[in-house]
C-alpha cells in the first residue's frame, strides 16, 4: 500500500494568512491526488482532484501542486470558514489511501 | 443531484455483524460504482472496499477481505456493505462514497453511519 505523510498535523493561523500544507507519498502517484476538507460532525468535502484542478464551487483561494512524491495544497487567505481538518488522498493504485490530516484552527 | 443517504446509527456487540445501507439517486445507479470508507473516532480515513453498480463485482481491501461484503440493490439503488465479527476497533464512522466517471476521487459522499462497538 501507498503511505501518506502529511505536515504538519496541526496549525493555528489568523485571518488572511497563507497556510500551506504538504503530503507525501510513499511512491511516485502521477499527481493522481485529492484534497478534501472535512468540518466536526460531517463528511469530507472534495476542493481539488489531479494534484491542481480545483472542484467546481471550491473558492479559487485554494490551490494544490506538486510532482512526483510531494504535494501541496495552499490556502492563499484563510477565511473564517476554512476551519476543520484537510486530508489528502491518493488514488494511483488501489487500495486507495489518505493522509493522517492537517487540523486547521483559526487564531 | 446525486445524493447518498445512509441507514442510521448502530450499536452492536463484539462478534456480532452490521449492515450499513447507502441509497443513491440522481444518477443512474448502474453507471457507477460506490466505495467505503470508514473513520475511527479521531482517526483518518480508510478505504474498505468498491463495488460495481453495474455487474456487482467487487474489490476489497485485503484487511477487510475476510470479514466484508458489498452487496447492491439495482431495482432500489441501493448499495450495503455488512461487517462480520464485530471487534471493539470497528467502531467508526461508515461513509459511501461515489468517484467521478472512474476518476478515482470522490466528490459524492453520504452522510456517515457511526458504528459502536461495544
Amino acid at each position: 500500500d501507498i503511505q501518506m505523510t502529511q505536515s504538519p498535523s496541526s496549525l493555528s493561523a489568523s485571518v488572511g494568512d497563507r497556510v500551506t500544507i504538504t503530503c507525501r507519498a510513499s511512491q511516485a502517484i502521477s499527481n493522481s491526488l485529492a484534497w478534501y476538507q472535512q468540518q466536526e460532525g460531517k463528511a469530507p468535502k472534495l476542493l481539488l482532484h489531479t494534484a491542481s484542478r480545483l472542484e467546481s464551487g471550491v473558492p479559487s483561494r485554494f490551490s494544490g501542486s506538486g510532482s512526483g512524491t510531494v504535494y501541496t495544497l495552499t490556502i492563499r487567505s484563510l477565511q473564517p470558514e476554512d476551519f476543520g481538518t484537510y486530508y489528502c488522498h491518493q488514488y494511483y493504485s488501489l487500495p486507495g489511501t489518505f493522509g493522517l490530516g492537517t487540523k486547521v484552527e483559526i487564531k | 443531484q446525486v445524493q447518498l443517504v445512509q441507514s442510521g446509527a448502530e450499536v452492536k456487540k463484539p462478534g456480532a455483524s452490521v449492515k450499513v445501507s447507502c441509497k443513491a439517486s440522481g444518477y443512474t445507479f448502474t453507471d457507477y460504482g460506490i466505495s467505503w470508507v470508514r473513520q475511527a473516532p479521531g482517526q483518518g480515513l480508510e478505504w474498505m472496499g468498491w463495488i460495481s453498480g453495474y455487474n456487482g463485482n467487487t474489490n476489497y481491501a485485503q484487511k477487510f477481505q475476510d470479514r466484508v461484503t458489498m452487496t447492491t440493490d439495482t431495482s432500489t439503488t441501493t448499495a450495503y456493505m455488512e461487517l462480520r465479527t464485530l471487534r471493539f476497533d470497528d467502531t467508526a464512522v461508515y461513509f459511501c462514497v461515489r468517484e467521478d466517471y472512474s476518476s478515482g476521487w470522490y466528490p459524492y459522499w453520504g452522510q456517515g453511519t457511526p458504528v459502536t462497538v461495544s
